[in-house]
């Protein structure tokens, strides 16, 4: 079983609607939560950072962590073509070094 | 946010020579430097851990002496693929992070070396 677990889609949404992405993982010392987007063949760019439990949120972007269910999402509202991309999920223990473990990524696709 | 910018983008060579790729932090001095690579359609593989003025630290499966890596100054690390084969032949993306207590990892744009 891999320590961290993200559907690798595709998932085609149309403009506007909201988007559901999802990670799994089963290491419970994770506590830094990270979501990455990365458009293809250019490198991953930093979206959201969570520590712990909780929700967090940016525009349009919410990210929640569940730890007790060792679960995390990123909602994406009134989504927009330009948000096609993959999403990668990562995270890491406390005293981890900063050494991430990643998600394989969820392909989107925004359709007008 | 933090810039880190990754050279050359694309890079062709021939099997058996050496190539070097350089990831640099633009607007903050990094601590800690990692390379990974990626293989079409899948997640970023961890090959090392890089801190400035130290030995990298590989992960397990990843020869060190084939890929070398350097951390000469806290905005400059270097990976060389040593006597490139085919199967070499991936995209390489180094990240940096400022400090240990700071989880955040930013991002070069990637290479693309193919091994012809």
């Amino acid at each position: 079983q891999k320590e961290v677990e993200q559907d690798p889609g595709p998932l085609s949404v149309p403009e506007g609607a909201i988007v559901s992405l999802n990670c799994t993982y089963s290491n419970s010392a994770f506590q830094y939560f990270m979501w990455y987007r990365q458009y293809s063949r250019k490198g991953p760019e930093l979206l959201m950072y969570t520590y712990s439990s909780g929700n967090k949120e940016d525009g349009r972007f919410t990210a929640q962590v569940d730890k007790s269910s060792k679960y995390i999402s990123l909602f994406i509202r009134d989504s927009q073509p330009s948000d096609s991309a993959t999403y990668l999920c990562a995270m890491s223990p406390a005293g981890g070094g900063n050494k991430l473990t990643f998600g394989t990524g969820t392909q989107l696709k925004v359709e007008l | 946010g933090a810039v880190v910018s990754q050279h050359p983008s694309r890079v062709i060579c021939k099997s058996g020579t050496s190539v070097k790729i350089e990831c640099r932090s633009l607007d903050f001095q990094a601590t800690t430097m990692f390379w990974y690579r990626q293989f079409p359609k899948q997640s970023l593989m961890l090959m090392a851990t890089s801190n400035e003025g130290s030995k990298a630290t590989y992960e397990q499966g990843v020869e060190k002496d084939k890929f070398l890596i350097n951390h000469a100054s806290l905005t400059l690390s270097t990976l060389t693929v040593t006597s490139a084969h085919p199967e070499d032949s991936s995209f390489y993306i180094c990240s940096a992070s400022g400090d240990s207590s700071n989880y955040e990892q930013y991002f070069g744009p990637g290479t693309r070396l193919t091994v012809t």
